[in-house]
């Protein structure tokens, strides 16, 4: 079946660091994939999307690049803030239905 | 402002209890969702809805029920059937029915067990 799987946080980084956070996904046919970011106490907000190979989402400074190769839709950012922590999720939609599917979640905790 | 407005922020249910979430949209949204967000474990789709008077089972519909009389609003009722019900709940809605990938989010209830 479909299903989507993060690497396991919180991951800890200091002002100006880069950014990585690994998505890979399993799913039939060609799902569009997405990053969520969720900030503390509050719902979910679409970071970015790609919807076919090579496609690269971007917002905010935030990059993913669709790779139908490895399966993958890693999110980076050159340089975190403080005000980047938050916990990120990679999503992607079931084939024929538009609903998501949705990882685990990453925390992010960016030190002053 | 549009959005998608949850509450209560807190909710406690007392055993054999059942307890209703609100779920309330002012975009015009035909679909609404409900999920759970358990630590570690990211969501999982609860109940959803593509019009009113219509909604399906998600992947952990056992010990709730949900309505949709208004295509504004989708309550979700936590039943003393679910087991479990400690978790963060959160509504969502989209455009376009579920064939939308762009989904609206509210700021979620923290339900637990008294």
């Amino acid at each position: 079946g479909n299903s989507v799987t993060q690497m396991e946080g919180p991951v800890t980084l200091s002002e100006e660091a880069f950014l990585t956070i690994n998505c890979t996904y399993t799913a039939t046919g060609y799902p569009s994939l997405f990053w969520y970011v969720q900030y503390p106490g509050e719902g979910l907000q679409l970071l970015l999307k790609a919807t076919k190979a090579d496609d690269k989402g971007s917002n905010k400074g935030f990059e993913a690049t669709y790779r139908k190769e490895t399966t993958s839709f890693h999110l980076e950012k050159g340089s975190v803030q403080v005000s980047d922590s938050a916990v990120y999720f990679c999503a992607l939609t079931r084939r024929n239905t538009g609903k998501l599917i949705f990882g685990q979640g990453t925390t992010l905790q960016v030190k002053p | 402002d549009g959005g998608i407005t949850q509450s209560p922020k807190y909710l406690f249910r007392k055993e054999g209890q059942n307890v209703t979430l609100s779920c309330e949209q002012n975009l015009n949204h035909d679909a609404m969702y409900w999920y759970r967000q358990d630590p570690g474990q990211g969501l999982r789709l609860i109940y959803y809805s593509q019009i009113v008077n219509d909604f399906q089972k998600g992947d952990i519909a056992e010990g709730y029920s949900v309505s949709r009389e208004k295509k504004e609003s989708f309550p979700l009722t936590v039943t003393s059937a679910q087991k479990n019900p400690t978790a963060f709940y959160l509504c969502a809605s989209s455009e376009g029915g579920t064939y939308s990938e762009k989904l609206f989010f509210g700021s979620g209830t923290q339900l637990s067990v008294l």
